[in-house]
């Protein structure tokens, strides 16, 4: 079975708080990605990548960041938190070419920001 | 570009009774369409797919969805709606060489004893 870690289910930080998600998979994926999820908005790409070092903004990239500097692990990076970054984030991965588009998502995290 | 639109937010059936969501979506080629399902304080897990061959696919739980080309559309039925289907529901939509899927805004399904 594929796994999707995330390394918190929960998490609390002050605005202007530099704040790092991480997200690592098992199943030696090239695609990793990063979502938000808000109540009726459903889920907005963040970054995804498709290897080491390579990244690729989504629909709403602006206040964050990423790092991909193994394959299995991917980070969101919150350079200076807002209180309109409280949400919750999914990571997922996928395989390339012929089954990209199955995506594995992790279990979340909710980040409120105060 | 492509969409997908899931109309309904909120849909509430009764423990039971027929369980329809739908999605519509707009592609310029012939997509893949997937149907996510999101229990409380959980991540998505894929409920079913259409990707090709026979229009209507089955999925885990009891639940089915039929793509229909000339609808745009990939409804989400099942037969009889259990306590445990309570979740929120997502509708996705893939098109070949764009990796990433594009999601609905969800719908969330409650079950009424």
């Amino acid at each position: 079975d594929v796994k999707v870690t995330q390394s918190s289910r929960y998490l609390v930080k002050r605005t202007g708080e530099k704040v790092f998600l991480e997200c690592v998979q098992d199943m030696d994926h090239e695609n990793m990605f990063w979502y938000r999820q808000d109540p009726g908005l459903g889920l907005r790409l963040i970054y995804f990548s498709y290897d080491v070092k390579m990244k690729e903004k989504g629909d709403i990239p602006e206040g964050y960041s990423v790092s991909r500097e193994k394959k299995e692990r991917f980070s969101l990076i919150l350079e200076s938190a807002s209180t309109n970054q409280t949400s919750m984030y999914l990571c997922a991965s996928s395989l390339s070419g012929q089954s990209s588009y199955e995506q594995y998502f992790g279990p979340g995290t909710r980040l409120t920001v105060t | 570009a492509q969409s997908v639109t899931q109309l309904g937010s909120h849909v509430s059936v009764s423990e039971g009774a027929l369980v329809l969501l739908r999605c519509n979506y707009s592609s310029s080629v012939p997509p893949y369409l997937f149907w996510y399902v999101q229990y409380p304080n959980q991540g998505l897990q894929l409920l079913l797919k259409y990707t090709t061959g026979a229009t209507l696919v089955k999925g885990i739980n009891g639940f089915e969805a039929e793509f229909k080309k000339s609808e745009t559309s990939f409804h989400l039925t099942k037969p009889s709606a259990h306590m445990s289907d309570a979740a929120e529901y997502f509708c996705a939509l893939f098109e070949w060489g764009n990796t990433p899927l594009v999601f609905g805004k969800g719908t969330r399904l409650s079950v009424i004893a």
